[in-house]
């Protein structure tokens, strides 16, 4: 059975330009979470997303948006990137309650 | 914005040897304590989820203790082997306001095992 998968693997963006990362969650959870870890720092929670609908944002700007598709796939997107945007992003996916699976990760790295 | 403290930051430990670590965490709307395994370049690994004051939870040579009324759990690694060389992390779950608020995680104990 397949994990949390995400795409791309790793990514570099020039400062100002956007970005959407993807994430496939397992089969059967319905809610997905993003996270930003930025060497040193445990990982930080940007979203969740719960049967379409977002459940919880974290203290981040605007410019990053998500959203989830009808097969509980997700989008997490950054506009206006800046040099500190640089981070591994990190999907999780879980069923209703808790026991949070997580992805590999993306590699964002914004010259 | 919860504080979550692990120490120590960092560990070697021979191997052969047991070891542990502590998270710290605030001990109010309590709902569920997460410790993962992260090795560098996979993604993290979920070790336990543990809810009860006083819950102990073990898996192989890997265990875990949570105290809720003090906000700290301690995780053991007993006869440490050179796999278990990885970042530990915490990470509390707590009641929100209706909303989702994740997990959040310390910085994590980075633990290597030398030979």
């Amino acid at each position: 059975d397949a994990g949390v998968t995400q795409s791309p693997t790793h990514l570099i963006k020039t400062r100002g330009q956007h970005v959407t990362l993807r994430c496939s969650p397992i089969s059967g959870h319905k809610s997905v979470s993003w996270y930003q870890q930025v060497l040193g720092q445990g990982p930080q929670f940007i979203f969740q997303y719960y049967e379409k609908e977002e459940r919880g944002r974290g203290n981040f700007p605007d410019r990053f948006s998500a959203r989830q598709f009808p097969n509980y796939s997700s989008e997490l997107n950054v506009n206006a990137l800046l040099l500190g945007d640089s981070a591994l992003y990190l999907c999780a996916s879980s069923p209703e309650m808790g026991g949070y699976t997580f992805g590999s990760g993306t590699r964002l790295t914004v010259v | 914005i919860l504080n979550v403290e692990q120490s120590p930051q960092s560990l070697h430990v021979q191997e052969g040897d047991s070891t542990n670590f502590t998270c710290s965490f605030p001990s109010s709307n309590f709902y569920a304590l997460h410790w993962y395994r992260w090795e560098t370049a996979k993604s993290p690994e979920a070790l336990f989820v543990m809810t009860l004051n006083g819950d102990e939870k073990k898996k192989g040579r890997i265990s875990a203790t949570l105290n809720t009324k003090e906000g700290y759990s301690y995780l053991y690694i007993k006869g440490s082997q050179p796999e278990d060389s990885a970042t530990y992390l915490c990470a509390p779950d707590v009641y929100s306001g209706g909303g989702a608020d994740g997990l959040t995680f310390g910085k994590g104990t980075h633990l290597i095992i030398q030979p």
